[in-house]
């Protein structure tokens, strides 16, 4: 059984760049989150999406973007790149009301983004 | 809103000793809490879950956890630290099930386990 998985690894981009990260969700899972870990910190809630819209959005700008595939994999897109955007950025996963798994959440390995 | 809040950054426990790590919230509704261990340069993994049934919930790893209402606490214990549970551990609070539960994470209490 496949787990939560994201692409790339680590990144490193300069500031003013754009940046976009990928989640595939775990096998069965439906609903998708996202969380940024700066370093020393505890993971906050980005945003969450759930058939292709984002139902929930933490307190980050709209440079933070996002988007949900019928397949339901999602995409992090981050505009205009500052210094503080370096974290660690996880996904998360959850499953579908009849799999009786929706109040977990599941998290990938995360991609690692610097910028310098 | 809710929030959590974990009482000492960092715990050093000799090997074999109890780990107790502690975690208090806050939330108007009744919560769902979580813990979550990190390792180095790697996601969370799932130690355990309450949600709402038994207040004794028991991990993987040899973990449990008891949710005390009247306390607002859930707080993580191990009867024997082994040295494999030097990791980062986070406390996280859910105000419920379904598509919108958004998960709030404390600070982290990083666990060193000493010979």
């Amino acid at each position: 059984d496949a787990g939560v998985t994201q692409s790339p690894t680590h990144l490193i981009k300069t500031r003013g760049q754009q940046v976009t990260l990928r989640c595939s969700p775990k096998s069965g899972h439906d609903t998708v989150s996202w969380y940024q870990q700066a370093l020393g910190q505890g993971p906050q809630f980005i945003f969450q999406y759930y058939e292709e819209e984002e139902r929930q959005r933490g307190n980050f700008p709209d440079r933070f973007s996002g988007h949900q595939f019928p397949n339901y994999s999602s995409e992090l897109n981050v505009n205009a790149l500052l210094l503080g955007d370096s974290a660690l950025y996880l996904c998360a996963s959850s499953g579908p009301l009849t799999s009786g798994t929706t109040d977990t959440q599941y998290f990938g390995p995360g991609t690692r983004l610097t910028v310098l | 809103a809710q929030s959590v809040t974990q009482l000492g950054s960092h715990v050093s426990v000799s090997e074999g000793a109890l780990v107790l790590l502690r975690c208090n919230y806050s939330s108007s509704v009744p919560p769902y809490l979580f813990w979550y261990v990190q390792y180095p340069n790697q996601g969370l993994q799932l130690l355990l879950k309450y949600t709402s049934a038994a207040t004794l919930v028991k991990g993987i790893n040899g973990f449990e956890a008891e949710f005390k209402k009247s306390e607002t606490s859930f707080h993580l214990t191990k009867p024997s630290a082994h040295m494999s549970d030097a990791a980062e551990y986070f406390c996280a609070v859910s105000v419920g099930a379904g598509t919108a539960s958004k998960l709030t994470f404390g600070t982290g209490t990083r666990l060193q386990v000493t010979l």
